[in-house]
């Protein structure tokens, strides 16, 4: 059953943690990516990865880290450097030619208390 | 001025009503043109894919691209109450950077018995 997998489903965290989303795919997908969603904001792009070992900051990066040490995985680090952190993220993946389409998971909802 | 325009609604409509949801742009080197449908607490799941301009019919779904004006259309025919969730569009240009999907906040729709 391929797919992409988010956990957890909901985080709480208290104000000054780092927090790390999981992100897993077994689609055999080069290209990852994170999204952050706030209502009446749509979605913004955080970080990319186009391959393993390499990453680029997307429009909203600050706050923000990852790796992609394996195909599969692509782990985001909420910091406590992130001011606004609470909100809805989005894992999608594409096989990475041109024009290619991103497929999603389901989201995890990140709540800082 | 954002990239990417689209209204947020909510729009209701009574079950089968044909439904039109748009989005206008600005950047004219977006050449791939998608939507996407959200449930609530849910990743997008990707509806339509359109390269360039022209249109695309799957079942009750029909996209269209008009490059001239900067406007895509979703229509959804004889809609049903399973059709209520938020529609997003999204647009993207080829560049050295990867493929950059960029988004519009979404249009909620509810159509109702």
């Amino acid at each position: 059953d391929g797919g992409i997998t988010q956990s957890p489903k909901y985080l709480f965290r208290k104000e000054g943690q780092n927090v790390t989303l999981s992100c897993e795919q077994n689609l055999n997908h080069d290209a990852m990516y994170w999204y952050r969603q706030d209502p009446g904001q749509g979605l913004r792009l955080i970080y990319y990865s186009q391959i393993v070992n390499d990453f680029q900051k997307g429009d909203i990066a600050e706050g923000y880290s990852v790796s992609r040490e394996k195909k599969e995985s692509f782990p985001l680090t909420v910091t406590s450097a992130q001011k606004n952190p609470t909100a809805f993220y989005l894992c999608a993946s594409s096989i990475g030619g041109a024009g290619d389409t991103q497929y999603f998971g389901p989201g995890t909802r990140l709540t800082v208390l | 001025q954002k990239e990417v325009e689209q209204d947020p609604g909510p729009l209701s409509v009574p079950e089968g009503a044909i439904v039109s949801l748009n989005c206008t742009y600005s950047n004219s080197a977006f050449q791939y043109f998608m939507w996407y449908r959200q449930y609530s607490r849910k990743g997008p799941e990707l509806l339509m894919y359109t390269y360039s301009s022209g249109n695309k019919e799957d079942g009750r779904f029909t996209a269209q691209v008009d490059k001239s004006s900067k406007y895509i259309s979703l229509f959804i025919r004889d809609s049903q109450p399973s059709d209520s969730a938020t529609y997003l569009c999204a647009m993207m240009a080829l560049t050295g950077g990867g493929n950059k999907l960029t988004f519009g906040t979404g249009t909620q729709l509810k159509v109702e018995l």
